[in-house]
């Protein structure tokens, strides 16, 4: 079983900064696969980024993913207010069906 | 306009059984897989099933499989969660969420999520 282990838990930085966000995975797998998620308190998840790299509709381009095989990256290159958040990475596509999450690094205003 | 609404949550002794819905709107909900992911208070996100398109294709995570059913009615653009023996660690917010279209159900990301709803399991 596939798991994710996402650092730093908590990042403190300040708006304008650049975040650089963690993901490894326990055993090689296929960028296909690999999503980033961003949760705000009392909302639903967002799905930013998916096949590792491709930002899903509407998302800003100041968002970006990267990697491949164990570790891979998310990054936002100019904090917004609105960015600051809980954003989780995602491993899925395995056969037979299975959906692994990371267990999250918030992201506070420093 | 696109989105998900979970319905169906509420307090429920342990041993007891409980039904969720999560209807669609502004799509065809039977064109895409769908999945029951839950949250528990303050901690992170955990998978819980998911179905196929058409309903023929159903897979659990361990922590439920046997006590959790997934089950859609396309006809009303809605798919269900039959959860039975609950347990205090089932206690969670549900949501529901969009998988991959067509052929391609279960390898995709979930790009449309429902806000959730609250199932707390106590005595």
């Amino acid at each position: 079983e596939i798991v994710l282990t996402q650092s730093p838990g908590t990042l403190s930085l300040s708006p304008g900064e650049r975040a650089t966000l963690s993901c490894r995975a326990s055993q090689s797998v296929s960028s296909s696969f690999l999503a980033w998620y961003q949760q705000n308190p009392g909302q639903a998840p967002r799905l930013l980024i998916y096949g590792a790299s491709s930002r899903a509709t509407g998302i800003p381009d100041r968002f970006s993913g990267s990697g491949s095989g164990t570790d891979f990256t998310l990054t936002i290159s100019r904090l917004e207010p609105e960015d600051f958040a809980v954003y989780y990475c995602q491993h899925y596509g395995s056969s037979p069906p299975k959906y692994t999450f990371g267990q999250g690094t918030k992201l506070e205003i420093k | 306009q696109v989105q998900l609404v979970e319905s169906g949550g509420g307090v429920v002794q342990p041993g007891r059984s409980l039904r969720l819905s999560c209807a669609a709107s502004g799509f065809t909900l039977s064109d895409y897989g769908a999945h029951w992911v839950r949250q528990t208070p303050g901690k992170g996100l955990e998978w819980v099933a998911v179905i196929s398109y058409d309903g023929s294709n159903k897979y659990y995570a361990d922590s439920v499989k046997g006590r959790f059913t997934i089950s859609r009615d396309n006809s009303k653009n809605t798919v269900y969660l039959q959860m039975v023996s609950l347990r205090a660690e089932d206690t969670a917010v549900y949501h529901c969420a969009r998988g991959g279209l067509g052929s391609g159900w279960d390898y995709d990301a979930f790009d449309i999520w429902g806000q959730g709803t609250m199932v707390t399991v106590s005595s």
